[in-house]
């Protein structure tokens, strides 16, 4: 049982590139999300999934998509990369709305 | 939407003493409460929870209060110890079913 598992850990950027971020999870739980963690600021949402299907924004949507390719993964992409975008980023995912697991992150650098 | 706030941003401590973090919320909806915990390089994990209809709950070292009147809630650490050191996050689920996070307190204790 891996829990929550991102890929890649790192990755470096040029502006304008476009990346995405893989996230899977194998505890069979319904909702996956996505968040942003600068310093100071906290961990943001992007994203979330509350189920299968089903895609929601968060509270820092801009310049971000994502997919719910099936129960396990969730994926975010970057379409074209700003260097506002330099980010800690986190995918997390839960049974029911409550607990929130997290994944290891993926640190992610625009220039 | 909801808004979480979280004081000290950053505690430094003795080892042995014991630590205070609080955080206030604004949507007397918010009916979960959650606190992470994070240590370097790592994804936030879940140290203990509280429901709306619990004051109180303890595991071991950790308390967590809750206060539905004044919309505040806190995180008590006894006894720390230097594996204590880590950043905390706290966050409160409102009637969108999304956690609201805090933006982290740095403890650092001591040996």
């Amino acid at each position: 049982n891996a829990g929550v598992t991102q890929t890649p850990k790192f990755q470096v950027l040029k502006t304008g590139q476009s990346m995405t971020l893989q996230c899977a999870q194998d505890m069979n739980h319904n909702s996956m999300y996505w968040y942003r963690q600068d310093p100071g600021m906290g961990l943001r949402l992007i994203y979330y999934s509350a189920s299968e299907g089903t895609t929601d924004k968060g509270e820092v949507p801009n310049g971000y998509n994502v997919s719910r390719l099936n129960k396990r993964e969730f994926s975010l992409r970057l379409e074209s990369a700003a260097p506002s975008q330099t980010s800690v980023y986190f995918c997390a995912s839960s049974v029911s709305e409550e607990t929130q697991y997290f994944g290891p992150g993926t640190r992610l650098l625009v220039l | 939407g909801e808004n979480v706030e979280q004081h000290p941003s950053t505690l430094s401590v003795q080892e042995g003493d014991s630590a205070v973090i609080k955080c206030t919320y604004s949507d007397s909806a918010s009916n979960y409460f959650p606190w992470y915990k994070q240590e370097l390089g790592k994804g936030p994990q879940l140290i203990i929870d509280i429901r709306s209809n619990v004051g109180e709950k303890k595991d071991q070292r950790i308390a967590v209060t809750l206060n539905k009147t004044a919309k505040h809630f806190s995180l008590h650490i006894t006894e720390t110890q230097p594996e204590d050191s880590a950043v905390y996050f706290c966050a409160a689920r409102s009637s969108n079913y999304k956690l609201t996070f805090g933006k982290g307190t740095l403890l650092t204790v001591n040996p």
